[in-house]
């Protein structure tokens, strides 16, 4: 497996508090993601990183945040968590924008 | 907005047998197609990718159609084994949007013995 690690991997929380998620990698790849998994959707880009410091926005991005302050870290944070944010989240890494990804796996969080 | 999208939702298949998947997707500009393959409890593990100048890739028992003129790709899965029950995704993305995947629905693959 790539060397990614997701933190925590199952998560249960309260309506309005706020949730980060860690994404930790190995190798040194300059491109992070993180997706989230619903039934019925597959999985939807939130936001991604192209290098420390430097994100954008994916397309479900609303209601989330991130941030990268050093290559191996890739933060997703929930500012105040809503039960429509219930759901798997997956991180991925990638060398380059047109390189295949690697995706870890996953962290679930329920939000009550 | 559905950009890509993936049937059948579930498919059983015997041992031995062929399971396909079929893709559609709208968006002209997509230049990578990969599909994933996921067990439970794990991530998505990319299994076979294919890029429009090529019509057909094949990887062992895997094997990717592409028909840039009908906005279609499909999965072959020959001589299917138990082992290979999953939910498969395809994805399609644009060479210089950042890799940023825009997934089907999934595929539940069930392959009895």
């Amino acid at each position: 497996d790539a060397g990614i690690t997701q933190s925590p991997r199952h998560k249960v929380t309260e309506t309005g508090t706020p949730v980060t998620l860690r994404c930790h990698q190995t190798e040194n790849h300059r491109y992070m993601y993180w997706y989230r998994q619903d039934p019925g959707h597959g999985l939807r880009l939130i936001h991604y990183s192209y290098g420390v410091k430097d994100t954008d926005k994916g397309e479900v991005s609303d209601g989330y945040s991130v941030s990268r302050s050093k290559t191996e870290d890739f933060l997703l944070t929930l500012e105040s968590a809503t039960s429509s944010q219930t759901s798997v989240y997956f991180c991925a890494i990638s060398p380059a924008g047109n390189q295949p990804q690697h995706f870890g796996d996953g962290t679930r969080l329920s939000i009550l | 907005q559905q950009q890509v999208k993936q049937s059948p939702q579930s498919l059983i298949v015997q041992k031995g047998g062929i399971s396909i998947i079929n893709c559609a997707y709208e968006n002209t500009a997509f230049d990578y197609f990969p599909w994933y393959q996921q067990f439970p409890g794990k991530g998505p593990a990319l299994l076979i990718a294919i890029r429009p100048d090529v019509s057909e890739k094949k990887e062992g028992r895997f094997t990717i159609s592409f028909n840039k003129s009908a906005k279609q790709f499909s999965l072959h899965i020959m001589d299917s084994q138990p082992g290979d029950s999953a939910t498969y995704f395809c994805a399609a993305s644009r060479y210089n949007q950042g890799g940023k995947l825009i997934f089907g629905q999934g595929t539940e693959l069930s392959v009895k013995p």
